[in-house]
């Protein structure tokens, strides 16, 4: 039970160039979360997908694009990327899309761009 | 929308002394969730407690406990018997309960353990 996986751990951008982060749960869980963290705050919530076949925009959705690929997989796209986006990544999923189900974080993705 | 503020940066506490990391958040809502989350060096984020804005009782977990003022709008988490493991970044965050808005940060709190 691998728990919430994402890939790649690290990455180097170009300005302009375009990645897909992907992320993976394998708890059955039907809401998944993207967030990023930048030095000295919290996490901000980018994307959500309340359920296969659902997304919604978070509080900093500019410049991403998301797809709920099936119940498991959730991927982050960055169709041009800025330095603006140099960040740290994360990936959740929840039982439940509200109320006090737990968010189970994957390891992050440190992304930097130049 | 609703804002969540941890106005310590950053606190240090002496191994096996007790300290308390303070948390206040701001909404409209009634029914809502407070969790404290805890970040290691290591960048994982996990889950050390959470409230029920419904629940008078404070919640609890082993050395970890709240206090879960809901009038004030302050949940602040207090840590018992420090441990060195204790060490690491500490968020504040907040769910709505009825919504669909995945988590709301604070900018987290420093905690250092001296031995």
């Amino acid at each position: 039970n691998a728990g919430v996986t994402q890939t790649p751990k690290f990455q180097v951008l170009k300005t302009g160039q375009s990645m897909t982060l992907q992320c993976a749960q394998d708890m059955n869980h039907n809401s998944m979360y993207w967030y990023r963290q930048d030095p000295g705050m919290g996490l901000r919530l980018i994307y959500y997908s309340a359920s296969e076949g659902t997304t919604d925009k978070g509080e900093v959705p500019n410049g991403y694009n998301v797809s709920r690929l099936n119940k498991r997989e959730f991927s982050l796209r960055l169709e041009s990327a800025a330095p603006s986006q140099t960040s740290v990544y994360f990936c959740a999923s929840s039982e439940r899309l509200a109320g006090a189900g737990e968010q189970y974080f994957g390891p992050g993705t440190r992304l930097t761009v130049t | 929308a609703q804002t969540v503020t941890q106005s310590q940066p950053e606190m240090s506490v002496q191994e096996a002394e007790t300290v308390t990391l303070s948390c206040t958040y701001d909404t409209s809502e009634s029914d809502y969730y407070l969790f404290w989350y805890k970040q290691p060096p290591s960048r994982q984020m996990i889950l050390v407690i959470r409230q029920e804005a419904y629940k008078q009782q404070n919640a609890t977990e082993n050395r970890f406990s709240v206090n879960f003022q809901k009038a004030a709008k302050s949940f602040s988490l207090k840590i018992s018997d420090s441990q060195l493991g204790d060490a690491a970044m500490y968020f504040c965050a907040y769910q709505s309960g009825g919504g669909a808005d995945g988590l709301t940060f604070g900018k987290g709190t420093h905690l250092i353990i001296q031995p």
